[in-house]
């Protein structure tokens, strides 16, 4: 069974802290995106990674960064969390080529307190 | 630019219900997909159907059934006789003809299937 896998489904954070989001997939997938899901806006995407070390700002990447060190990892890091980035963060991952069908983890809820 | 609109926020119907989900998309491409996708309470977001530009063919799969039609930039989902496992969700996503597969997404249609 493929699986893409976020390492916390809630997250409890303060203003002002540094946070990881970690997200592994075991597909061998060379393209992986994290995207932020707020109500009435759908899903939105942050940032992509088409390759190791490689990556693309997506839609809204401002205050965030990401790391892929190695092909099944991508993290996404919120360099001083605001109450404003209180969201659901999604993982996925997907092969490269022919538009191809994303795989989504189960999703971290992240609150900025 | 490009767009997904599900202009339905919510949808609420009894069981054996038919429901119509509506999606209207915008691109300047030729070549584009789009796509369907199925979140229920778990979270994660699970793949239903890609459609390509060039084939307008309706599909069905069991209760499910999607209507695309280019010349309304429309790709509507159909489920027959609901049942309350179909609670859930419902995103319309579009997506480039690169390789990237980054897809932009409408908003998502909330369903309610009551017994």
């Amino acid at each position: 069974d493929v699986k893409v896998t976020q390492s916390s489904r809630y997250l409890v954070k303060r203003t002002g802290e540094k946070v990881f989001l970690e997200c592994v997939q075991d597909m061998d997938h060379e393209n992986m995106f994290w995207y932020r899901q707020d109500p009435g806006l759908g899903l939105r995407l942050i940032y992509f990674s088409y390759d190791v070390k490689m990556k693309e700002k997506g839609d809204i990447p401002e205050g965030y960064s990401v790391s892929r060190e190695k092909k099944e990892r991508f993290s996404l890091i919120l360099e001083s969390a605001s109450t404003n980035q209180t969201s659901m963060y999604l993982c996925a991952s997907s092969n490269w080529g022919g538009a191809p069908e994303a795989f989504f983890g189960q999703g971290t809820r992240l609150t900025v307190v | 630019a490009q767009k997904v609109t599900q202009a339905q926020t919510e949808i609420s119907v009894v069981e054996k219900e038919d429901v119509t989900l509506d999606c209207v998309y915008e691109t300047r491409d030729t070549t584009y997909y789009l796509f369907w996708y199925k979140q229920p309470p778990s979270g994660e977001l699970v793949f239903l159907i890609r459609r390509n530009s060039f084939d307008e063919q309706n599909e069905i799969s069991g209760r499910y059934s999607w209507n695309f039609q280019k010349s309304t930039s429309s790709f509507n989902f159909t489920i027959t006789a609901s049942q309350v496992v179909d609670s859930a969700v419902y995103f319309c996503a579009l997506s480039h003809s690169g390789n990237t597969g980054k897809l932009i997404f409408g908003q998502g249609t909330t369903l309610q299937v009551k017994p």
